[in-house]
């Protein structure tokens, strides 16, 4: 089956700069790689996704790129707000199985 | 548009007991799933539900398990409760069957934290 593997777990960050958040796959018929947000105490939401077909794909501040040679994918925040602190999950899917998460990185934004 | 229910919120059961939890999802939607969420593990994907029918399942043991409804309510039950099943199980909603690339949004409830003693 496919595994997921997230780094860094925790990442610290300035207000205002940027932050990366790195995952790789093992399947490589995974096809669909989301990204979900948990806020401490709240349920995760999805923030962004990309699909195999695609290599980058932006929304506002939010971005991610996918590298299938490699199999790897990233999140890019930039500007970070105190706001982005949270939990962000990667994941990934292929064909029938069932979503595979990494185990999350704890993303804090010092003031 | 209610968003997706998982009860009870919380409960504690202890070693060898079963438990049921429930999940109601957004309405319209059609596909459920279940996930484990654990401080060190994050999140472990239980099973899928779409049409009543089984669609995948993780790498848990037999005590898991689950049903779906017809009306897309799903319940999973876990029997024999081990110390390590205390973790934040959490239900997700998606419009339609999740396959690969075809695969939309998933839409989590608050989850159900279970504590075994």
């Amino acid at each position: 089956g496919e595994n997921v593997e997230q780094h860094p777990s925790t990442l610290s960050v300035q207000e205002g700069d940027s932050a990366v958040i790195k995952c790789t796959y093992s399947d490589s018929a995974s096809n669909y790689f989301p990204w979900y947000k948990q806020e401490l105490g709240k349920r995760p939401q999805l923030i962004i996704d990309i699909r195999s077909n695609v290599g980058e794909k932006k929304d506002q501040r939010i971005a991610v790129t996918l590298n299938k040679t490699a199999k790897h994918f990233s999140l890019h925040i930039t500007e970070t707000q105190p706001e982005d602190s949270a939990v962000y999950f990667c994941a990934a899917r292929g064909g029938a199985d069932g979503l595979t998460f990494g185990k999350g990185t704890h993303l804090i934004i010092q003031p | 548009k209610a968003g997706v229910t998982q009860t009870p919120r919380y409960l504690i059961k202890t070693r060898g007991q079963q438990v049921t939890l429930s999940c109601s999802p957004i309405s319209g939607h059609r596909s459920v799933s279940w996930y484990q969420q654990t401080p060190g593990q994050g999140l472990q994907f239980l099973f899928e539900y779409f049409s009543e029918t089984q669609r995948n399942k993780g790498n848990f043991p037999g005590r898991f398990s689950g049903r779906q409804f017809s009306n897309s309510r799903s319940e999973m039950n876990v029997s024999t409760l081990e110390l390590g099943d205390s973790a934040l199980y959490l239900c997700a909603s998606s419009l339609f069957f999740q396959q690969g690339a075809n695969t939309g949004e998933l839409f989590f409830g608050e989850g159900s934290r279970l504590t075994v003693l």
